[in-house]
């Protein structure tokens, strides 16, 4: 199985801020890596696939990169919508389809 | 538009059945792999099982491998998942999921999901 680690778990950002999210994989997925958004009482949102591609209808301050093992998702200018939590999550090394244990995006 | 319901939830004992429904429309049904996923409250997400366009290959994570039973109906536009033999490790809220776009061997990103249904398995 492989195992996706995020990190930190909880990040404190102002407004407006840029926001460095982390997932490291312990074996390669290739650039088969997704990212996506949850809100409490929501259900997850896809924001990125292919490790760097945005999905439709989301915009252009969520940005992805990295491949093999280890993935950045970046979130520039922070609005207030974008506090939430966000996992990653792999599908190239299934099943199962592995998640991270998710990142906190908090407001500082 | 994607809509996924899921439907079928609800409290039920150790050792207990329980069959999920999910209802899918505007999309293309029998053109993509279709997954469960859950998440227990006030934890992270977990891949439970998925199923390919013409349902001739089914995966499952080890936890409830042999338990549970993915399946599709085509002609319905439903997906579901038969959960026999529950434990109260299977309690969460499962979420009805179809693959982004179309890719018959399933290398596509899990991209919409339904609202979910809450399984409580307690005594």
């Amino acid at each position: 199985e492989t195992v996706m680690t995020q990190s930190p778990a909880t990040l404190s950002v102002s407004p407006g801020e840029r926001a460095t999210l982390s997932c490291r994989a312990s074996q390669s997925v290739n650039s088969n890596l997704a990212w996506y958004q949850q809100k409490p009482g929501q259900a997850p949102r896809l924001l990125i696939y292919a490790a760097s591609t945005r999905a439709t209808g989301i915009p252009a301050r969520f940005s992805g990169s990295g491949s093999g093992t280890e993935f950045t998702l970046t979130i520039s200018g922070l609005q207030s919508e974008d506090f939430a939590l966000y996992y990653c999550q792999q599908y190239n090394n299934w099943p199962p389809r592995t998640f991270g244990q998710g990142t906190k995006v908090e407001i500082k | 538009e994607v809509q996924l319901v899921e439907s079928g939830g609800g409290l039920v004992q150790p050792g207990g059945t329980l069959r999920l429904s999910c209802a899918a429309s505007g999309f293309t049904f029998r053109s993509h792999w279709m997954s469960w996923v859950r998440q227990a409250p006030g934890k992270g997400l977990e891949w439970v099982a998925n199923i390919k366009q013409d349902g001739s290959e089914k995966y499952y994570v080890d936890s409830v491998e042999g338990r549970f039973t993915i399946s599709r109906d085509n002609a319905k536009n439903s997906l579901y998942l038969q959960m026999n033999s529950l434990r109260v490790e299977d309690t969460a809220v499962y979420y009805c999921v179809t693959s982004y776009y179309y890719d018959s061997s399933g290398y596509s990103p899990d991209g919409y999901w339904g609202p979910g249904t809450l399984v409580t398995v307690s005594s």
